[in-house]
């Protein structure tokens, strides 16, 4: 299956910074990227659909302001937490969508953030 | 609004044993449904995606189910064995690959030797 890669795998922060976690279609030019948030022992939710060239649509109750998507090239998306706060410590995952050989997305390995 | 269920929240079972978990959803226009398998602090590993024009899928021990009109997906899960044990989700996607996928809670497994 095609390959998506996240950078980084785990991040430990303090309160206050901006973390930066990128998202690369290794194998196919992704049109659409997705971002999914996991807080534990609960499921995978939706935070933004991010189109290349063009602005992230953001999930109610997603603050777009915090959570800084850009999707500059068809294999590149990255999310920015800016101002992390513990209550954002969660499991960061992306998707990469439209590989015109299987129509569906591609996951990538996740990123654990913890903010102290 | 597609809302995705899944039956059981928590299973155990005896190594060997055949189980079944469920998912149900709410809006039958589901383009496919996949089957997901995370270990704990993992990411997901996907198992079986079915097409809303098939019924069933096959891989290994692992096979999936679809009825689109009942709202319902299965996994059927032969002879388990103690590697099994994880949290599967199910998700639906609406239109297309280009569309996000819509997760069930899971269904967290244990095989117990």
């Amino acid at each position: 299956g095609a390959v998506v890669s996240q950078h980084p795998s785990r991040v430990i922060c303090k309160s206050g910074t901006s973390v930066k976690i990128e998202c690369r279609s290794l194998d196919f030019q992704a049109t659409t990227m997705f971002w999914y948030r996991q807080f534990p022992k609960k499921s995978l939710m939706l935070m933004a659909t991010s189109n290349e060239g063009s602005k992230a649509t953001y999930e109610q109750g997603v603050e777009k302001d915090k959570f800084l998507i850009n999707h500059a090239s068809l294999t590149l998306s990255t999310l920015t937490v800016t101002s992390a706060h513990p209550e954002d410590s969660s499991f960061y995952i992306c998707s990469a969508g439209g590989n015109p050989r299987t129509d569906t997305q591609y996951f990538g390995p996740g990123t654990r953030l913890t903010v102290l | 609004k597609q809302e995705v269920t899944q039956i059981p929240a928590a299973l155990s079972v005896p190594e060997g044993e055949n189980l079944v978990l469920n998912c149900s959803f709410t809006d039958s226009a589901i383009y496919n449904l996949q089957w997901f398998r995370q270990d704990p602090g993992k990411g997901l590993t996907s198992l079986l995606l079915i097409q809303s024009s098939q019924r069933e899928q096959t891989s290994g021990r692992l096979n999936a189910s679809l009825d689109k009109s009942s709202g319902r997906s299965t996994l059927y899960i032969a002879a388990s064995q103690p590697g099994d044990s994880a949290t599967y989700l199910c998700a639906g996607g609406r239109n297309s690959g280009n569309t996000p996928l819509v997760f069930g809670k899971g269904t967290r497994l244990s095989v117990i030797a």
